[in-house]
Order: structure tokens, then C-alpha cells, then sequence
């Protein structure tokens, strides 16, 4: 079972950034947060990763809380082709790690 | 990171029959995973697929009805056997590479 929760469905305003939260109250010490998300007819997108300390990268950026227990994915400037599924997923690092996804989270970039 | 291709696109096939997804990815990997999502699900893990070794199958899927081959660390095959309607879904090929997981543009099978 996925081990993380996220609402449903966002939506953010064009040029705005768009935050979106995922809970992970269950996360053990070795495992990660990652992020994938999914346009639509397509497989999903590896966006970023992160184990405690808050990461960025050309896409997103990644805010993990201090008791790891939350975390937030920003995309700063949202663009129409940020519209997707967003999965939030905690999983170890090795490679018998199985990425289990749970519903995500639906953005909607409105013009 | 890796690039993924999987063949067919798309098929449309009737109940009773099979079908052979390949995937081919363009380095060698040593894990390849398999995911079914069902029209408006998220994904679910069917198998996870090592070179030499037979598939390790989750929970609620079995070997028969999905057998699975892995000839070389750049290939594999995902059979879907003795179709029904329910198995209408998208098939997705991913493989694991630098610790990130890439998948494939997968396969829309749909069982009439």
C-alpha cells in the first residue's frame, strides 16, 4: 500500500507557483520522498528526490519538514504543461526498492 | 538515464486471446519493473523482472496469466493471457537506473 497521502486535486493560476503537499507520517529513517508526475497519454516523469534536507533542481523544488513527516513539491512558475498527476512516493534507495504509487495528486494550470 | 521504447503503442484485441508487450531500453539495467493502469487508476506494480531470473509477481497477479520474459539486460516481454474486458489498461515498462526509475510511453490494450 502507498504510504503517502495528497489531495486529490489542485489547481494554480499560470506564472503562479503551485504547491503541492504530500504526508508521509510513516516514513522510516532510510527511505527517500520522490516525486514522479504524469501528463496525460504519457509515462510518468521522474521530478525530483529527497531524504531530509530541502532539494531543488531545473524543474522543482523539494521541502522536506524537520520530522520528515511532510512534504511540499513546488514548481515556481507553473506553465499549462505543468497540468498532471503528481505522485509523492517514499521508497528506499536500493534498487529492490519498489516504487508504489498511491492516487496523487491532479493539477490543473489554469490561463 | 535511460530511454524506454515498448511495442505495440496500441492493440485492440479480443477476449480469449494474448498479447506480447515488448519493452527495450537503451543501456542495460538490471531491475525492470511492469505497471498496469487501469482507465482512470493510478499505477499498479504487476512484477518486478531481474536478468536470469524468474519475475517476482505482487499480490493479485500470477505468472499464468501473466508470464513475463527477461533474455538480457536491455529486453523484456510482458504477456497478457487469455484476455478479458477487465484487462483493458495501459501497460508501462520501467526500468531502474541511478537510483530513479524511468518508465516507458507504454502500451493501451484494449480487450473487446
Amino acid at each position: 500500500d502507498a504510504k503517502t497521502t495528497q489531495p486529490t486535486s489542485m489547481d494554480c493560476a499560470e506564472g503562479r507557483a503551485a504547491n503541492l503537499p504530500c504526508n508521509h507520517s510513516t516514513i522510516s529513517g532510510n527511505e527517500y520522498v520522490y516525486w514522479y508526475r504524469q501528463i496525460h497519454s504519457q509515462g510518468p516523469q521522474y521530478i525530483i528526490h529527497g531524504l531530509k534536507n530541502n532539494e531543488t533542481n531545473e524543474m522543482a523544488s523539494l521541502i522536506i519538514t524537520e520530522d520528515r513527516k511532510s512534504s511540499t513539491l513546488i514548481l515556481p512558475h507553473a506553465t499549462l504543461r505543468d497540468t498532471a498527476v503528481y505522485y509523492c512516493i517514499v521508497r528506499g534507495k536500493t534498487s529492490y526498492d519498489k516504487v508504489i504509487f498511491g492516487p496523487g495528486t491532479s493539477l490543473s494550470v489554469i490561463p | 538515464s535511460a530511454v524506454i521504447s515498448q511495442k505495440p503503442s496500441r492493440d485492440i484485441c479480443q477476449r480469449g486471446t494474448s498479447l506480447t508487450i515488448q519493452c527495450q531500453v537503451d543501456s542495460q539495467v538490471t531491475m525492470m519493473f511492469w505497471y498496469r493502469q487501469q482507465p482512470g487508476q493510478s499505477l499498479t506494480l504487476i512484477a518486478t523482472a531481474n536478468q536470469g531470473s524468474e519475475a517476482t509477481y505482487e499480490s493479485g497477479f500470477v505468472i499464468d496469466k501473466f508470464p513475463i520474459s527477461r533474455p538480457n539486460l536491455t529486453f523484456s516481454t510482458l504477456t497478457v493471457s487469455n484476455m478479458s474486458p477487465e484487462d483493458s489498461s495501459i501497460y508501462l515498462c520501467s526500468v531502474e537506473s541511478g537510483f530513479e526509475q524511468y518508465f516507458g510511453p507504454g502500451t493501451r490494450l484494449t480487450v473487446t
